[in-house]
Formats: C-alpha cells, structure tokens, sequence
C-alpha cells in the first residue's frame, strides 16, 4: 500500500526551539507539499517541491524552511519556533504536474508552549 | 479570503437521512477534488471531477462538477455513521500548476 509517513504524531516544543518535521513516501512521486491547517482557514501551503533540491515557497513560507536531498524524503524546518506556529502540519505528494489527487500524510499535531 | 467556499460549515444529521455539500468559487479550475479527512488523520482522496458538468458516483456518493468548473457538489445518499469527517473540496488550476483548498464541511452523522 503506497504511503506518505510523517515521522512523528504528536509532538510538544518550547518556543525558540529549532524544530524538524519529516515526510517520506514510498511512490516515486516528484512533487512534494507542505501545509498547515488551522480551524476555519483550511489548508494552507508553506512550501512545495517539484523535483529534487527543488524548493518553492508557497503562501505561508515566513518561518519555515525545506530541504529535499532525496527524492522520497521532504523535510520542514521551524527556525525558532513560535507560539503561532502551533498546528497540524500536513505532508503531501503528487506524482507530478497535472490533475492528479495528492497522498497525504497522517500529519503531525505540532505544540509550541 | 478562500478562494473557494464551503458550506455548510457544520452539518449534523441523523443516520438514514440525505444531505448535499457545496463548493463554489468565482474562478475556474481545470480539475477539482473531494478529499475526506477523519480525526488524526490526512485527507484522502475521493474523487477527482474533471469535465464541466461531469458527474461521478462512488457507492452512496455523488459529485458533480458544474458546468462553468466553478462548483462543485456532493450528496450523500443514507448517510451512515462512518460518513463522519471533515469533507475538503480543492480546485486544480493546470496553467499555474495551483492546487487551493477550501475551509471544508465537518459531517457528524449520529446513529
């Protein structure tokens, strides 16, 4: 069964804590999302990769950075996190450009107290 | 500002009962998806619409696309229980590869 895993469910911070959020899938995909959702705003995209060392920001991009060294592996990087950063982070991919449906991840509560 | 609007927002109804959700926007959209996302978890694709117009079964399910491709409907037929979960409607817009989400309808169906 192909699979987007986010490596971690739940996961508590403190705030200025440097942070990383990891999403690996299994599908050969090429592109890769990250989002944040909150109550109300829906999804909101914070970067998004269409090839390997490939990164482009999306809506939201202001205290986040990516790095995507291999193809299968996407990783978020809060610099110092902040109490506003508290959410629940989505990974996504795609196999390319087109109309196909993403592969989400199960996400990951993020706490920042 | 969404671009695209769900509503309702909430829904509550009693299992058995028929129910339809919307999706509209003022731009149009070369493909647009229905994701449903349960507690804890991601979305998961439904369906995706493609043709002004189209419409899609998928058991107790129905999607249209209009025929504009600036909305988009779903109707449950005999909502069961297991119908419950945060229903995502997004639209694709293939000349800026753009995928957008809308805020979502949250479906409780009680037994």
């Amino acid at each position: 069964d192909v699979k987007v895993t986010q490596s971690s469910r739940y996961l508590v911070k403190r705030t200025g804590e440097k942070v990383f959020l990891e999403c690996v899938q299994d599908m050969d995909h090429e592109n890769m999302f990250w989002y944040r959702q909150d109550p109300g705003l829906g999804l909101r995209l914070i970067y998004f990769s269409y090839d390997v060392k490939m990164k482009e920001k999306g809506d939201i991009p202001e205290g986040y950075s990516v790095s995507r060294e291999k193809k299968e592996r996407f990783s978020l990087i809060l610099e110092s996190a902040s109490t506003n950063q508290t959410s629940m982070y989505l990974c996504a991919s795609r196999p390319d450009r087109g109309t196909y449906g993403y592969t989400f991840g199960s996400g990951t509560r993020l706490t920042v107290v | 500002t969404q671009l695209l609007e769900q509503s309702p927002q909430f829904l509550s109804i009693q299992e058995g009962e028929n129910l339809t959700v919307y999706c509209n926007s003022s731009s149009v959209f070369s493909s647009l998806q229905w994701y449903r996302q349960e507690p804890g978890e991601g979305p998961v694709l439904l369906v995706t619409v493609v043709t002004g117009g189209e419409v899609k079964k998928l058991k107790r399910l129905t999607f249209q696309f209009g025929d504009a491709r600036k909305d988009s409907s779903l109707h449950i037929t005999a909502a069961q229980t297991g119908d419950t979960g945060l229903y995502l409607c997004a639209g694709f817009s293939y000349n800026n590869n753009d995928m957008r989400f809308g805020a979502g309808t949250r479906l409780t169906v009680k037994p």
